[in-house]
């Protein structure tokens, strides 16, 4: 059975550093991409980058490019999403999910992290 | 970035009702377009892809039409768990744009 199982919820303050992660299991992850998807409170989805695990190839969103870093460690079959400073407006639920291909529409999502960013 | 606009932005219809959502896409996406439901606290799940290919489990009420810009997601029959919020994704080019959605109410 696929299955992305996400990092839980966190609640960090303004400037604070975090990384949250996304495990994939019942599948080849190395021949799968994955991505990224922010969804504010209370708003729509927006793709935020993808990185294919094989080889580490990482494609961001221009409206995220240089606000967060994708990662992968394909020994434990687990990708990553991190922010250097957080920012208020970074409060948002957060989403992993496979695709096949760089466009394709993702077929298995994970259960979403919660991060709340907050003085 | 290929802008989508999805209309209406929501919709109130009753268990029976046959419900149509649409989608446009700034240019030309080909039949790369998938459609989402999401419930409230749940992760968005995939139900069409390829504008009109239905996802393997879901139900066959489920219906998608349309390529190039315009595109259509009909539920036939609405019951009571499709009561949700409706994306449409192009596929066409990353990044893979959504849709603002569409919410289906009950009436």
């Amino acid at each position: 059975e696929v299955q992305l199982v996400q990092s839980g919820a966190e609640v960090k303050k303004p400037g604070e550093s975090l990384k949250i992660s996304c495990k994939g299991s019942g599948y080849s992850f190395t021949s799968y991409w994955i991505g990224w998807v922010r969804q504010m409170p209370g708003k729509g989805l927006e793709w935020m980058g993808i990185i294919y695990p094989g080889d580490s190839d990482t494609r961001y969103s221009p409206s995220f490019q240089g606000q967060v870093t994708i990662s992968a460690d394909k020994s434990i079959s687990t990708a990553y999403l991190q922010w250097s400073s957080l920012k208020a407006s970074d409060t948002a639920m957060y989403y992993c999910a496979r695709l096949r291909y760089s466009s394709n529409p993702p077929d298995y999502w994970g259960q979403g992290t919660l991060v709340t960013v907050s003085s | 970035d290929i802008q989508m606009t999805q209309s209406p932005s929501s919709v109130s219809a009753s268990v029976g009702d046959r419900v149509t959502i649409t989608c446009r896409a700034s240019q030309g996406i080909s039949s790369w377009l998938a459609w989402y439901q999401q419930k409230p606290g749940k992760a968005p799940k995939l139900l069409i892809y390829a504008a009109s290919s239905l996802q393997s489990g879901v139900p066959s009420r489920f219906s998608g039409s349309g390529s190039g810009t315009d595109f259509t997601l009909t539920i036939s029959s609405l019951q009571p768990e499709d009561f949700a919020t409706y994306y449409c994704q192009q596929a066409n080019s990353f990044p893979g744009t959504f849709g603002g959605g569409t919410k289906v109410e009950i009436k």
